[in-house]
C-alpha cells in the first residue's frame, strides 16, 4: 500500500517549457487535490477533483490545467512554465468528506524550479 | 486573503517542556480544524483535529484547544521531544467539497 505517490520528485524547467506532474493513489479515494507550497504562504489549493472525470478550480488555478481520467490518477499540467511557478507541489487525496473525518493524505511532493 | 493565520513562523523549545502553537481564523463558517505535521522533503501528515462543537481534543501528547468566540485554536505538545521538530500547519475545513484552508505554518525546533 503505497498511499499517494508523485512523479517526478524534482524538475528544472526553462521559462516557456511544459510539463506534467503525475499523482497516483491506491486508497480508492474519490477526492484528489493539487497544492503548491511557497515560503510564508502555507499550502494553497490549485485544482481539485471530486471524482473520475471531474475537475474544479481552487484558489490559484491560473497557469495550470488538470485531468482525472482514472480514479487513481490526477495529473497537473503546466503549459508554459513561468518563474512564478517555482514551488513545491503536493498532491493529496481523501475519501468523500464526512464527519468526523476530513483528513487528506499527502504525497511526498515535487520540487519544481523554473529558470 | 488569508483566512487562517499562524502568526509565529518559528518556535524553539527545550526537550521535555511544553510547545504551544497558535492559529487564528477569520471565517466563522469553518466548522472543523486540523493540524498537520511536516518533515523536510516529505508531505504533510495528519496529526489531530477538532470539531467546532468541542473545545478540546486530546491524543497522547497532543491536545488541541478551540475558542470559537475568539476564533482561535492552539496545539499543545507535552512533553516536547526531538522528533517533534517539524513544521506544523493549522487547517480549517470549508464547504462540502472537502477543501481545506491552510495557515502558513510554524517551524518547531526542539532542543536537547
Amino acid at each position: 500500500n503505497a498511499g499517494v505517490t508523485q512523479t517526478p520528485k524534482f524538475r528544472v524547467l526553462k521559462t516557456g517549457q511544459s510539463m506534467t506532474l503525475l499523482c497516483a493513489q491506491d486508497m480508492n479515494h474519490e477526492y484528489m487535490y493539487w497544492y503548491r507550497q511557497d515560503p510564508g504562504m502555507g499550502l494553497r489549493l490549485i485544482h481539485y477533483s471530486v471524482g473520475e472525470g471531474t475537475t474544479a478550480k481552487g484558489e490559484v488555478p491560473d497557469g495550470y490545467n488538470v485531468s482525472r481520467l482514472k480514479k487513481q490518477n490526477f495529473l497537473l499540467g503546466l503549459e508554459s512554465a513561468a518563474p512564478s511557478q517555482t514551488s513545491v507541489y503536493f498532491c493529496a487525496s481523501s475519501s468523500k468528506p464526512d464527519r468526523p473525518t476530513y483528513e487528506q493524505y499527502f504525497g511526498p511532493g515535487t520540487r519544481l524550479t523554473v529558470t | 486573503d488569508q483566512q487562517v493565520k499562524q502568526n509565529s513562523p518559528s518556535l524553539s523549545v527545550q526537550e521535555g517542556r511544553i510547545s504551544i502553537l497558535n492559529c487564528d481564523y477569520t471565517n466563522s463558517m469553518f466548522d472543523y480544524f486540523l493540524w498537520y505535521k511536516k518533515y523536510p522533503a516529505e508531505g504533510p501528515t495528519f496529526l489531530i483535529s477538532i470539531s467546532s462543537i468541542k473545545d478540546k481534543n486530546e491524543d497522547g501528547r497532543f491536545t488541541v484547544f478551540l475558542n470559537k468566540s475568539a476564533k482561535h485554536l492552539s496545539l499543545h505538545i507535552v512533553p516536547s521531544q526531538p522528533g517533534d521538530s517539524a513544521v506544523y500547519f493549522c487547517a480549517a475545513y470549508r464547504d462540502s467539497w472537502g477543501k481545506l484552508q491552510f495557515g502558513a505554518g510554524t517551524q518547531v525546533v526542539v532542543t536537547p
